[in-house]
Order: C-alpha cells, then sequence, then structure tokens
C-alpha cells in the first residue's frame, strides 16, 4: 500500500524554465510534507517543508504548495538550473502516529535540466 | 554535508553473516532514524529512536536489530544476511522526533553475495 505516491518517474526541463515535480498521498492523517533532493551516491538533502495548515510555503527558488482536499502537493523550481538535476523525493509524517516523526517517501522522480 | 555520519561507506559480505552499521547524527540531536533503499522501491522506514529508547518500528525484519547509545551514537545490526538484503542504507537524525526536518547521512551501501 503505497501512501505517497510520485506518479512522474522522470522530467527533463529547459533551464531557466519552470520544474514541477507533483505527489500524491492517500493518508489524511499525514499533517507535515518534506522534500528532499538526492545525488548518486550521497544521501537525501532537505529543500523545503511544509505544514499542513498552510497551502504554500517559499524559500529561493523552491515553493511547495499543498492542496489538502486534493491530497496533492507539488515543488515549484522556478529558473530551474542544471545543477538541480537529480532525484526528487517527496515524504509525509503524520502527528498522530505518537512520538515518532518517521517519514513515509515517495518513489521518487528524477529530474534533468538541460543547459 | 548534514552533520549525519555513517560508517562503513560500502560492505561486501556473503549470505549468512551478520554486519553492523553505524551513525552518528548531528550535534545536539536526540532522534535517530534507520531507513532501507532498496533498487526497486523508495526509502522504506525501519526503526526510530529517541535519546536510547525505540519510538517506532516500520516494516524491520526479525533479523535486524538496532540500539542508541548514550553517546546518541546508533547501530543497526543485520543477521543471517540473504541477498534480498543488498541496498542503501541511510540514517538520519532530528532534534527531537516529530514534525520536523530530518537530515541524512550518505549511507552505507550493502552488497550481500
Amino acid at each position: 500500500d503505497q501512501q505517497v505516491k510520485q506518479n512522474s518517474p522522470s522530467l527533463s526541463v529547459q533551464e531557466g524554465r519552470i520544474s514541477i515535480l507533483n505527489c500524491d498521498y492517500t493518508n489524511s492523517m499525514f499533517d507535515y510534507f518534506l522534500w528532499y533532493k538526492k545525488y548518486p551516491a550521497e544521501g537525501p538533502t532537505f529543500l523545503i517543508s511544509i505544514s499542513s495548515i498552510k497551502d504554500k510555503n517559499e524559500d529561493g527558488r523552491f515553493t511547495v504548495f499543498l492542496n489538502k482536499s486534493a491530497k496533492h502537493l507539488s515543488l515549484h523550481i522556478v529558473p530551474s538550473q542544471p545543477g538541480d538535476s537529480a532525484v526528487y523525493f517527496c515524504a509525509a509524517s503524520a502527528q498522530i502516529s505518537g512520538n515518532t516523526g518517521k517519514l513515509i517517501f515517495g518513489q521518487g522522480t528524477t529530474l534533468q535540466v538541460k543547459p | 554535508d548534514s552533520g549525519v555520519t555513517q560508517t562503513p561507506k560500502h560492505l561486501i559480505t556473503a549470505t549468512g553473516q551478520r554486519v553492523t552499521l553505524r551513525c552518528s547524527p548531528r550535534s545536539g540531536d536526540l532522534s535517530v532514524y534507520w531507513y532501507q533503499q532498496s533498487l526497486d522501491q523508495g526509502l522504506q522506514f525501519l526503526i526510530h529512536y529517541y535519546n536510547g529508547e525505540e519510538r517506532a518500528k516500520g516494516n524491520i525484519l526479525e533479523r535486524f536489530s538496532a540500539q542508541q547509545f548514550p553517546d546518541l551514537h546508533s547501530e543497526l545490526n543485520l543477521s543471517s544476511l540473504e541477498l534480498g538484503d543488498s541496498a542503501l542504507y541511510f540514517c538520519a537524525s532530528s532534534v527531537e522526533g516529530n514534525q520536523e526536518t530530518q537530515y541524512f547521512g550518505p549511507g552505507t551501501r550493502l552488497l550481500v553475495l
């Protein structure tokens, strides 16, 4: 049972354009969401997070949007740069899980930004 | 550099053997999480420790166990290894344990032959 889904395995965009990565979830108890970027042979690097009390969070070129009714979140990267080429994971946690912030991850989307 | 360290970086062993993976969290972080990333799967939560106590378990096999020591470093023990245990094992840490950013180490790549 995949509670967090990233339905696009890959995405290719031109440098300078917007990259939009999508993520859907099924568990309505999820209340904290994060995006991580991962390069080969490295651990995931935190990018940005959003709590369920918000619908948008922005940090520089990265913006995360949360649509609770649709159980959907997206990561916008503007403008995209070649160095953004990596695998992007969305992750979710539920406070109702108790005293743990265990993360449930999507399968990842490979972003390629072409010069 | 996330501040989370993991050793060893690579590990090659044979089926039936036992290995120990080590993780040191960021300075000040009390929570340590272990995740497994297999070839055909995303990151799967294994176990969470907070200040030496187990907080949550995921789909962790009975052959696997973990602990967190008084100095807050953690070890993941994998025994009776099978070919299917070959994977990347990541450790992450956070300050407390809930609704926080987790910072990941570089991972240990385990290959079971």
